[in-house]
């Protein structure tokens, strides 16, 4: 049974342009959260999605940021016209429906915004 | 509403000797709690988790937390710290939001710095 499948692993983009970051969740998990980490900061949500339907996305910026998780594929942040503030690491975690405590991460997106 | 307060951003011990990394937290609910550990550059690895059983809860690695809700706390330690143990460690809460679902939320991190 694979992890939470992150890629890339590290995308480079210059500004203006789109960032586009994947997560595969775990086999049998159908719940998905992005979480985004500043250097030196602790992991900060963003968006809680199951399939085709968003949850909750109170700590997603309101422009430029989107997230969908589709009924089949991975689930996509999008980040568009990216500036430098938006170089971070970026987190996935999947759980199964309700069940927090089933929680596991992957390895991170590192976008790094020239 | 939940929040969580780790409250060293830096823990420097000697190798051996015990570690204690402090969490306090705030919920609404009976919370789920847990400890993850990052190292340099990598991703995130659970070390422990705490949802309603036993108190005292056993992870990997030596670590262990214990829950004490009259104190709203879910400290870690460790008896005896190894070199390979620095690392950056997040406490994180998870209850039901006011929407309903569950939506986890990390303390800022305490980096725990180990001497030869």
């Amino acid at each position: 049974n694979a992890g939470v499948m992150q890629n890339p692993r590290h995308l480079v983009r210059r500004r203006g342009q789109e960032a586009r970051l994947r997560c595969s969740p775990m086999k049998g998990h159908s719940h998905v959260y992005w979480y985004r980490q500043l250097p030196e900061e602790g992991l900060k949500f963003m968006v809680y999605l199951q399939k085709e339907n968003i949850i909750d996305e109170s700590g997603m910026p309101k422009e430029r940021f989107s997230a969908e998780f589709p009924k089949e594929g991975p689930s996509i942040l999008r980040i568009q016209q990216v500036v430098r503030g938006d170089s971070a690491a970026y987190f996935c975690a999947s759980s199964p429906p309700g069940q927090v405590e089933k929680l596991f991460f992957g390895s991170g997106t590192q976008l790094s915004v020239l | 509403a939940q929040s969580v307060t780790q409250l060293d951003s830096h823990v420097s011990v000697s190798e051996g000797t015990p570690v204690l990394l402090r969490c306090n937290y705030s919920s609404s609910y009976s919370p789920s709690l847990f400890w993850y550990v990052q190292h340099p550059n990598k991703g995130l690895q659970l070390l422990l988790k705490y949802t309603s059983a036993a108190t005292l809860v056993k992870g990997i690695n030596g670590f262990e937390a214990e829950f004490k809700k009259s104190e709203t706390s879910f400290h870690l330690t460790k008896p005896s710290a190894h070199m390979s143990d620095a690392a950056e460690y997040f406490c994180v809460v998870s209850d039901r939001a006011s929407g309903g679902s569950y939506i986890p939320t990390f303390g800022r991190g305490t980096s725990l710095i180990v001497h030869p």
